[in-house]
């Protein structure tokens, strides 16, 4: 059933500024990962991934690091907009074909 | 990318009935079907993976009896939710792939089930 009390870890910047959400992924064998960004009431939405013989990948606005060192993948957002307030989910995949998402980070961007 | 859309877009009802939900791919043929649970303030669950034409997969804890998954053709797969209580609102989202995006999961707008 539903859980009470649970808080989303949060990440509040100005307009403008760049973002940097973090992500500790468990499976030493996954070799995909992807960022999703999810607003409120709706699906998530593709926004960058990366395979695990990279170790950065740029898109428009977005780059996603890699260090499969320490199993940890962080997004980049440059120029914070309103726009990208949302909770934004890593996720894994490994041999199989199913996905596990991390537990998400709220990225509130005030004008 | 491609588009998965799922119907109803929310849904209430009363505890004990049950309530069907509908995941379509709408320009791909999607050989496998994923279905997720969401609640507030929580990441996506994954409850069971479905191939078209085969029974689904269900995830550990996940009662298939409870969760009904059809995926009779390449673009549609249902979940029933049976007899449906208070503990099963959530957010219920799908994810499909196939075809050319064998590699890539599209996910709909999910749907967001009420039980009173």
């Amino acid at each position: 059933g539903e859980s009470v009390g649970l808080h989303l870890p949060t990440l509040s910047v100005q307009e403008g500024d760049n973002s940097i959400i973090n992500c500790a992924y468990s499976n030493s064998a996954s070799d995909y990962f992807i960022w999703y960004k999810q607003e409120s009431g709706k699906g998530p939405q593709f926004i960058i991934d990366i395979r695990s013989n990279m170790d950065k990948r740029q898109g428009q606005r977005v780059t996603v690091l890699l260090n499969k060192t320490v199993k940890h993948l962080s997004l980049q957002i440059a120029a914070t907009q309103p726009g990208d307030s949302a909770v934004y989910f890593c996720a894994e995949k490994g041999n199989s074909s199913t996905l596990t998402f991390g537990k998400g980070t709220m990225l509130l961007v005030s004008p | 990318g491609a588009v998965v859309s799922q119907h109803p877009s929310r849904v209430i009802c009363k505890s004990g009935t049950s309530v069907k939900i509908e995941c379509r791919s709408l320009d791909f043929q999607a050989t496998t079907m994923f279905w997720y649970r969401q609640f507030p303030k929580q990441s996506l669950m994954l409850m069971a993976t479905s191939n078209e034409g085969s029974k689904a997969t269900y995830e550990q804890g996940v009662e298939k009896d409870k969760f009904l998954i059809n995926h009779a053709s390449l673009t549609l797969s249902t979940l029933t939710v049976t007899s449906a209580h208070p503990e099963d609102s959530s957010f219920y989202i799908c994810s499909a792939t196939g075809g050319v995006f064998l590699n890539e999961q599209f996910f709909g707008p999910g749907t967001r089930l009420t039980v009173l």
